[in-house]
């Protein structure tokens, strides 16, 4: 079975400029998560979708990031205009509706010069 | 407020030694709780979980936890360290009923195996 699917894996970008993440969860799975993970610090929650609906986005910085779930599968993450702090690990995990174990993929590494 | 704490952001084991990676947590409830690790450019792997029953769980790679409501602990071990367990350890919590809940992390400690 494969798993939580995210590209790119690293991206350099200047500050000012837009950023995009994109994630395919594990099939099936209805509930999507965005995290930021900080150098030297554990993952934090950006967004939580069930389904196409996004339920838990008070941690999303909505000035400058968006989130969508289209159809309700793929999701993507978008920083515009990107900061100096906003370099880090952008994390997505899955799982199925209402269950606690949640699966992470890979992640995006991100840094902004 | 930290919600979940791990104490000792490095810990550094003898190869074949007890590893013992610690944590606590605040809650009003007990919640549902989760060791992942990962490893260098990595995500996050599920080790173990606790969410009811039997209070010492085990998981994966030999690793094992206790869950210890007086002590609202639930510390991370493995009787024998192996080289491969050196990476970085997660403790989380999600509320309980919450079902498919955000996760709560701790800061990580990262284990260092010494041959």
């Amino acid at each position: 079975e494969a798993g939580v699917v995210q590209s790119p894996r690293y991206k350099i970008i200047e500050k000012k400029q837009p950023v995009a993440f994109w994630c395919n969860p594990i099939s099936g799975h209805n509930t999507l998560y965005w995290y930021r993970q900080n150098l030297g610090q554990g993952p934090e929650l950006l967004i939580r979708y069930e389904n196409e609906e996004a339920v838990d986005d008070s941690q999303l910085p909505k000035d400058r990031f968006s989130a969508e779930r289209l159809k309700g599968v793929d999701s993507t993450l978008k920083i515009q205009p990107a900061e100096l702090g906003d370099s880090a690990v952008y994390l997505c995990a899955s799982s199925f509706t209402g269950r606690e174990t949640q699966y992470f993929g890979p992640g995006t590494r991100l840094l902004v010069l | 407020a930290q919600s979940v704490t791990q104490l000792g952001s490095h810990v550094s084991v003898s190869e074949g030694a007890l590893v013992l990676l610690r944590c606590n947590y605040s809650s009003s409830v007990p919640p549902y709780l989760f060791w992942y690790v990962q490893y260098p450019n990595q995500g996050l792997q599920l080790l173990l979980k606790y969410t009811t029953g039997a209070t010492l769980v085990k998981g994966i790679n030999g690793f094992e936890a206790e869950f210890k409501k007086s002590e609202t602990s639930f510390h991370l071990t493995k009787p024998s360290a192996h080289m491969s367990d050196a990476a970085e350890y997660f403790c989380a919590k999600s509320t309980r009923g919450g079902g498919a809940d955000g996760l709560t992390f701790g800061k990580g400690t990262h284990l260092i195996i010494q041959p």
